[in-house]
């Protein structure tokens, strides 16, 4: 399975301080998506990074790919208690548009 | 544009019952998907419709059938409700005019089913 793993499983931090969550993966990929989701609603696609990219932006949010090490990390900055959520590594397989999820990182944000 | 929408947001069932899950997006999107979700952990794919006449087995299709109806609809049937079938569903899809498109899921808001 292509399935990335997520590490840490969970994250808690104060209002302010940056958040890293990282995945993994084993196999090649097309491209790789992050994606939240509050408490009891349906998923939010945040960036996707295309296996030719090693870094991308997007306002307080920081993804990095690394190929040869076939990893990913997520870096939200300066958090806020709205950021509180599970954030969602997928894998879209080269073979087509399918995509893998991670089995996620719970990010507490305290006030 | 509502994106993706499902019905119903809820349903409890008995076990042996039969429900169907209903998807559609008006976003003109070629392909579209079931997943599940458990508690504490990512999704798993059930089926997916790569595009309007198709359908394909995901990771856990088993207990499960769909039906691609066009391309806007795509649901989801439990013929014979199961315990483990409790879960949260999620729709969702995608344009996929490229077999390698660099794109995003669009997803609904899910469905809750519950299983006694």
């Amino acid at each position: 399975s292509q399935q990335g793993e997520e590490d840490p499983q969970a994250l808690s931090i104060q209002e302010g301080e940056n958040a890293t969550m990282n995945c993994s993966y084993k196999t090649s990929i097309n491209n790789l998506q992050w994606y939240r989701q509050n408490s009891g609603r349906g998923l939010v696609h945040l960036i996707l990074i295309r296996s030719n990219e090693r870094e991308k932006h997007s306002g307080r949010l920081r993804v990095t790919l690394d190929t040869s090490k076939k990893s990913s990390s997520l870096l939200i900055t300066a958090s806020r208690a709205a950021d509180t959520a599970s954030y969602f590594c997928a894998l879209q397989e080269t073979s087509g548009s399918r995509l893998t999820f991670g089995e996620g990182t719970q990010l507490t944000v305290n006030p | 544009n509502a994106g993706v929408t499902q019905t119903p947001k809820f349903q409890v069932l008995k076990t042996g019952q039969s429900m169907t899950l209903q998807c559609a997006q008006d976003m003109n999107h070629n392909s579209m998907y079931w997943y599940r979700q458990d508690p504490g952990m990512g999704l798993r794919l059930i089926y997916y419709s790569a595009s309007e006449g198709t359908t394909d087995k995901g990771e856990v299709p088993n207990g499960y059938n769909v039906s691609r109806l066009n391309k806007r609809e795509f649901s989801l049937r439990l013929e014979s409700a199961a315990p483990s079938q409790t879960s949260v569903y999620f729709c969702a899809s995608i344009s996929g005019r490229l077999v390698r498109a660099q794109e995003t899921q669009y997803f609904g808001p899910g469905t809750r089913l519950l299983v006694l």
